[in-house]
């Protein structure tokens, strides 16, 4: 009965290699989001999809694609990986894009680029 | 882009001792929203405030939102160890876009 579920929990890869982080969540919510922790803590948007359409895209790096097969997932493909990207991904969503609708988190994704 | 700076970074309080964070904007905001992460956690929304010079309440926690509406605090009256976690306030854009203030680590001495 969860909420909004990442996959994996963890993950230990190599610089250079290609990973991916993918979402669900099973509220019937519209809007999904991607979010970067880094190790200070600080959350920064990176992507968002409403209904399968790309209403955000920060200044993130082309190496990270984000793809919405239907509005109940959102994953999240980057390529290259270099250390620099060792964070925490943090999926989100929401029922709708509207400004002050409350966001709900999944458990994240700790990924450690070696 | 829009900033939101929060202090403090952190503070270490012995439970039953009262707590603050504040959050400061240098432009009006719409709205503000505060969020709390557990250790090895994820972010979960409190609340959400709108109005000038908002006041709203739960339970232990007070959320305030400033006049100008470019500040706003949580303060939360004889901490618990359960409090234990960092806070951080967030300002929706367009598009429902989170804006995270810098956050405030809360320690708690049983």
């Amino acid at each position: 009965d969860t909420a909004v579920s990442q996959t994996p929990k963890y993950l230990v890869t190599q610089m250079g290699n290609d990973k991916s982080i993918k979402c669900e969540q099973n509220l019937g919510h519209d809007t999904m989001y991607w979010y970067k922790q880094d190790s200070k803590k600080f959350l920064k948007i990176m992507f968002s999809y409403n209904n399968k359409e790309l209403i955000i895209n920060e200044t993130v790096p082309n190496r990270f694609s984000p793809k919405s097969p239907d509005k109940a997932h959102l994953n999240l493909h980057i390529n290259s990986l270099e250390l620099g990207d060792s964070a925490v991904y943090f999926c989100a969503s929401s029922k709708s894009r509207d400004r002050g609708i409350e966001q709900y988190f999944g458990p994240g994704t700790r990924l450690t680029v070696t | 882009g829009q900033q939101v700076m929060q202090i403090p970074q952190y503070q270490h309080v012995q439970e039953g001792e009262d707590f603050t964070t504040y959050c400061n904007s240098s432009t009006t905001l719409s709205n503000i929203q505060w969020y709390k992460q557990r250790p090895g956690g994820h972010p979960v929304f409190l609340i959400q405030l709108v109005k000038s010079g908002e006041v709203k309440k739960q339970k232990r926690l007070t959320f305030q939102f400033g006049e100008a509406k470019k500040n706003s605090s949580l303060h939360i009256t004889a901490t618990q160890t359960t409090d234990v976690g960092t806070y951080f306030c967030a300002v929706s854009g367009a598009t429902n876009k989170l804006i995270f203030g810098t956050g405030t680590l809360l320690a708690v001495q049983p």
